[in-house]
């Protein structure tokens, strides 16, 4: 059983757009909610994470917001940059077990 | 990669030979992840750490061993590697002690089973 969905599968954003990543999540007991950034060839590099006592975090360009009734979170990304574009992948679940969503790729064109 | 190394970073091999995969972190943290990466599939726990000769199974821990003699190193095993275990494997470690428990990633090791 999949304890994390993400979706879209893919997204194309112009320069300058917003890019939204959508997950849920099964399990109401997991704690921690972390969303990675990977470079093709390169590791998956924390980017933001998010503690369900909160409904909304933000880091400069990046942010999660988070619905726990719902048992959602979204990654947004503002102003968009052709740098950006990666393959994106939340995950949920506990410090020291994480399930991970089967990631989204984002293209941010020029 | 926040001090984290992985050896070798590409490896082709024949099925039903043993290999072993080796990560070696420079952070001295306690937690240490094996993960596979497969397209359509995202991240997948192998096994994972909690410390010196303590590990536990992941999610897909079916043909694979670690072991952990010291802080630092974190070996994978494939006994008998099968073509289904054609993957790129990642490293990871975590503190834990900040109470966040923040996971960072390693380069990965592509493993390739003919």
């Amino acid at each position: 059983q999949q304890q994390v969905k993400q979706s879209p599968q893919s997204l194309i954003v112009q320069k300058g757009g917003i890019s939204i990543i959508n997950c849920a999540y099964e399990n109401t007991a997991f704690d921690y909610f972390p969303w990675y950034q990977q470079f093709p060839g390169k590791g998956p590099a924390l980017l933001i994470a998010i503690r369900p006592d909160v409904s909304e975090k933000k880091e400069g360009r990046f942010t999660i917001s988070f619905n726990k009734s719902a048992k959602q979170f979204s990654l947004h990304i503002m102003d968009s940059q052709p740098g950006d574009s990666a393959t994106y992948f939340c995950a949920a679940g506990f410090p020291d077990g994480l399930n991970f969503g089967k990631g989204t790729s984002l293209l941010v064109t020029p | 990669d926040a001090g984290i190394t992985q050896s070798p970073r590409h490896k082709v091999t024949e099925t039903g030979t043993p290999v072993t995969l080796r990560c070696h972190q420079t952070e001295n943290h306690r937690y240490m992840y094996w993960y596979r990466q497969d397209p359509g599939h995202g991240l997948r726990l192998i096994h994972y750490s909690y410390g010196v000769k303590d590990t536990d199974k992941g999610e897909v821990s079916d043909g694979y061993s670690v072991s952990r003699s010291k802080t630092e190193d974190f070996l994978l095993t494939l006994e008998s590697a099968t073509s289904s275990q054609t993957s790129v494997y990642f490293c990871a470690i975590s503190d834990q002690a900040t109470g966040l428990g923040e996971q960072y990633f390693g380069p990965g090791t592509r493993l390739t089973v003919t």
